[in-house]
């Protein structure tokens, strides 16, 4: 059974701070890492991906750095705000037959004001 | 342009009793892929429709089915619902796997309490 590993389950933040999540997985057999952000009673939205021939992608105030050795990737959210209050879930996508997502277990964020 | 969507958004059933859930993809994609979330997890692949056929299956037992339309709309059916069963039930649609796969576009779920 393909796993991806996250941490951490949860994580406090003041306004302001770096929240930092991270992901390692266990299979090489996948092109595409996404990080999700879910809010309670919702849906998981797209926040930002990359693909394992980048070691980095910024888009905003979120940061992926991914290290395709470790098999590693992890998301950084700079100048953290009470918004970013989610739980957030890395995924990663087989390149076998139907591109289906592994998701890791995911981090509950809480930005505190 | 409408995402996903899925329908209901919440549902209680009784144990032993059947469910279909029902999700219309994101506006030019032709594939869908359904989810189950427990509370407190990450959501687990269930199986995946294109060219209205089951492509592939996680770890569900044969009570859970599915069928795909014309349209590229999906439902997902549940028989012989358990306690277990209870979770978020989750859409994604996407473009098929011919184009090489693309971003994945979630709905915002069914909620399915069994009583």
């Amino acid at each position: 059974q393909q796993q991806v590993k996250q941490s951490p389950q949860s994580l406090i933040v003041q306004k302001g701070g770096i929240s930092i999540i991270n992901c390692a997985y266990e299979n090489t057999a996948f092109d595409y890492f996404p990080w999700y952000q879910q809010f309670p009673g919702k849906g998981p939205a797209l926040l930002i991906a990359i693909r394992p021939d980048v070691s980095e992608k910024k888009e905003g105030r979120f940061t992926i750095s991914f290290n395709k050795s470790a098999k590693q990737f992890s998301l950084h959210i700079m100048d953290s705000q009470p918004g970013d209050s989610a739980t957030y879930f890395c995924a990663t996508r087989s390149t076998s037959g139907t591109y289906k997502y592994i998701f890791g277990t995911g981090t509950r964020l809480k930005v505190l004001a | 342009d409408a995402g996903v969507t899925q329908s209901p958004t919440h549902l209680i059933k009784t144990r032993g009793q059947q469910v279909t859930l029902r999700c219309s993809p994101k506006s030019g994609h032709d594939t869908v892929s359904w989810y189950q979330q427990a509370l407190g997890q990450g959501p687990q692949f269930i199986f995946q429709y294109y060219e209205e056929e089951e492509r592939q299956r996680g770890n569900f037992p044969d009570r859970f089915s599915g069928h795909q339309f014309p349209n590229y709309s999906s439902e997902l059916n549940v028989n012989a619902l358990l306690l277990g069963d209870s979770a978020l039930y989750l859409c994604a649609s996407s473009l098929g796997p011919g184009t090489g796969g693309t971003e994945a576009f979630f709905g915002q779920g069914t909620r399915l309490t069994v009583v």
